[in-house]
């Protein structure tokens, strides 16, 4: 079972922020967060990870709680084309690339 | 730098056939994780290799079966189909460390008839 719980869906309206939350209360000291996003019938996308601290780059933000029980990716300025499924993920092991994603959030970006 | 390449992108079997598809990770990329995407069940991890071994495996039935080869291409076989095996089946490369992003293949969608 993924570790972690997102809301199902989402909107937001194009041009606004998106905040998209994310649970991990069972998070370990040496796990990252990772978010990735799914376009409708393309592979899973990178957008993002961290591990305590708050990291950005040129597609979004990832804010992790101090006691990093949970997180929120932001996209700044969301356009049409970042409707997608979006997946926050929890390394399950120390090591290795077995990443369990869960249902996801499904964010529609509105015109 | 090219992307992650499948093949081939679709493929039709009929059930209690076997089926081979085909990972080409990013140049100088280590690691290949496989992936089967259902709607009712999601994505689900099936392996990982590393340097040519196995060094994740997930839940699924020993009909599904990996490789990799020296040059970190990866073929994973699926053994005697059933019908809920079709899926689109996607491939990640991974430079393979502890906090590496994947980037995935565009998959390939297996229909089992």
């Amino acid at each position: 079972d993924a570790k972690t719980t997102q809301p199902p869906s989402m909107d937001c309206a194009e041009g606004r922020a998106a905040n998209l939350p994310c649970n991990h209360s069972t998070i370990s000291g040496n796990e990252y967060v990772y978010w990735y996003r799914q376009i409708h019938s393309q592979g899973p996308q990178y957008i993002i990870h961290g591990l305590k601290n708050n990291e950005t780059n040129e597609m979004a933000s990832l804010i992790i709680t101090e006691d990093r029980k949970s997180s929120t990716l932001i996209l700044p300025h969301a356009t049409l084309r970042d409707t997608a499924v979006y997946y926050c993920i929890v390394r399950v092991d120390g090591y290795g690339q077995n990443f369990v994603f869960g249902p996801g959030t499904r964010l529609s970006v509105l015109p | 730098k090219a992307g992650v390449t499948q093949t081939p992108r679709y493929l039709i079997k009929t059930r209690g056939q076997q089926v081979t598809l085909s990972c080409s990770p990013i140049s100088g990329h280590r690691s290949v994780s496989w992936y089967q995407q259902t709607p009712g069940q999601g994505l689900q991890f099936l392996f990982e290799y590393f340097s040519e071994t196995q060094r994740n495996k997930g839940n699924f039935p020993g009909r599904f079966s990996g490789r990799q080869f020296s040059n970190s291409r990866s073929e994973m076989n699926v053994s005697t189909l059933e019908l809920g095996d079709s899926a689109l089946y996607l491939c990640a490369s991974s430079l393979g460390g502890n906090d590496n992003e994947q980037f995935f293949g565009p998959g390939t969608r297996l229909t089992v008839l």
